[in-house]
């Protein structure tokens, strides 16, 4: 079996911030993925990435980057964040387009 | 493109009884469903996936039931108990796409 990993756990930060999370794999799958949560409006995809340097936009990819360095790894930035802004960020791995595996996820609150 | 409707959003059982969440969809060549379990504070959880040539699959204690000509996903958690108690999504992909559409989610609580 495999997992994935997101650092932090829990974020906070200040009006107009850039946040850096991260999301490490070890299934050796191609493609990731991360998502936003909102309450009460399920999943939302912001980047994905079918393999290493590549980087495919969600529907919700303005105010984010994101970084695919190595296979194992994906990195979103919050590139500025909005006051009282409150989500949380889940990251998600597969192989060949087939089901989902998902991180515990990352609490961010700005203040 | 693709659209999915998830209900309902809140379900209350009591221990024992069933527990039925249906998501239906828009896209006639949706390829792939599955359904996923998340607990507070936690990731999503995958509970069962389908492919569009499959009308039901039964896995301890769950059935999923698909319903191509109505475009109808069913998850059935037959005698739910307390352990039960998440939040349920459905997703649906199409052949060609890595994206994949999420439910809403069901805020399912299993009563003792």
């Amino acid at each position: 079996g495999g997992i994935i990993t997101q650092t932090p756990k829990f974020l906070i930060g200040q009006e107009g911030q850039k946040l850096t999370l991260k999301c490490q794999q070890n299934f050796n799958h191609d493609t990731m993925y991360w998502y936003r949560q909102d309450s009460g409006k399920g999943l939302r995809l912001i980047y994905y990435s079918i393999t290493e340097n590549d980087l495919q936009k969600g529907d919700l990819s303005e105010g984010y980057d994101a970084s695919r360095e190595k296979k194992s790894s994906f990195s979103l930035t919050v590139t500025s964040a909005q006051k009282n802004e409150m989500a949380v960020f889940l990251c998600a791995s597969s192989i060949a387009r087939v089901e989902q595996y998902f991180g515990p996820g990352t609490r961010l609150t700005v203040l | 493109g693709e659209q999915v409707e998830q209900r309902p959003p809140h379900l209350s059982v009591r221990e024992g009884d069933s527990a039925i969440i249906i998501c239906t969809y828009t896209d006639s060549a949706t390829a792939y469903f599955s359904w996923y379990k998340q607990e507070a504070g936690a990731g999503l959880q995958l509970l069962m996936s389908v492919l569009s040539n499959v009308d039901r699959k039964e896995e301890q204690g769950l059935t999923v039931l698909l319903n191509k000509k109505d475009k109808r996903l069913s998850l059935n958690l037959t005698a739910a108990h307390p352990g039960d108690s998440a939040v349920y999504f459905c997703a649906v992909r199409d052949t060609n796409a890595y994206k994949v559409i999420f439910g809403k989610g069901t805020h399912l609580h299993v009563l003792p």
